[in-house]
């Protein structure tokens, strides 16, 4: 069975401060890993994805992640934030390639103060 | 890009009665779906994989006769809750897997607020 961690259920930083989102899975197998942002009352949105290849990967807004698989990590970071960043962020793991049957995390609520 | 649509967006409903919730993919064809539930503040939890053409493959916990599933085609899924109390008081979400182009990739409704008096 695959399970998602994120440690952090809550992370204020001032804007234009860089942050970083933490996200431990663990897996028997293979995995695919997904990186959400939900804003007030609305469905998710996909930030980033890793399913093969450069373990850095881009995404939109301006965040990006790194998978280490020694680590079983996927932590999400952006240099500089805005105030639009405030928002839940959710890590999710798929052991499928379809990017079916997601398992979230508990998510973390990022607040980005000025 | 793929859409998924859900309507509606919050819906109020006295104890006892029941609520269907439309969730549908606008501009590819989706025969698979996904419902979750999220409580406030927390995650969101798979409840069921809605199939067309056959039934729905619920999670573990979940009752399969009061959250009705039907997937009356390529398009279009739906949740009922039957007989709906204040503790199924939830937003519902719905995905689906973006086909041609979206391989890996699940795109979601904008979800529903359900609210039970």
């Amino acid at each position: 069975a695959q399970s998602v961690t994120q440690l952090d259920s809550q992370v204020p930083v001032f804007e234009e401060a860089p942050v970083e989102l933490r996200c431990n899975y663990s897996s028997s197998v293979s995995v695919y890993l997904f990186w959400y942002v939900q804003y007030p009352n609305q469905g998710l949105q996909l930030l980033l994805k890793y399913l093969s290849g450069s373990t850095l990967v881009k995404g939109i807004n301006g965040f990006e992640a790194e998978f280490n698989k020694s680590q079983t990590s996927f932590h999400l970071r952006k240099p500089s934030v805005h105030i639009s960043d405030t928002a839940e962020y959710f890590c999710a793991v798929s052991e499928d390639g379809g990017g079916n049957k997601l398992t979230f995390g508990t998510g973390t609520q990022l607040k980005v103060e000025l | 890009g793929a859409v998924v649509s859900q309507h509606p967006s919050w819906v109020i409903c006295k104890s006892g009665t029941s609520v269907k919730i439309e969730c549908r993919s606008l501009d590819f064809q989706a025969t698979t779906m996904f419902w979750y539930r999220q409580f406030p503040k927390q995650s969101l939890m798979l409840m069921a994989t809605s199939n067309e053409g056959s039934k729905a493959t619920y999670e573990q916990g979940v009752e399969k006769d009061k959250f009705l599933i039907n997937h009356a085609s390529l398009t279009l899924s739906t949740l009922t809750v039957t007989s709906a109390h204040p503790e199924d008081s939830s937003f519902y979400i719905c995905s689906a897997p973006g086909g041609q182009g979206y391989y890996n990739e699940q795109f979601f409704g904008p979800g529903t607020r359900l609210t039970v008096l």
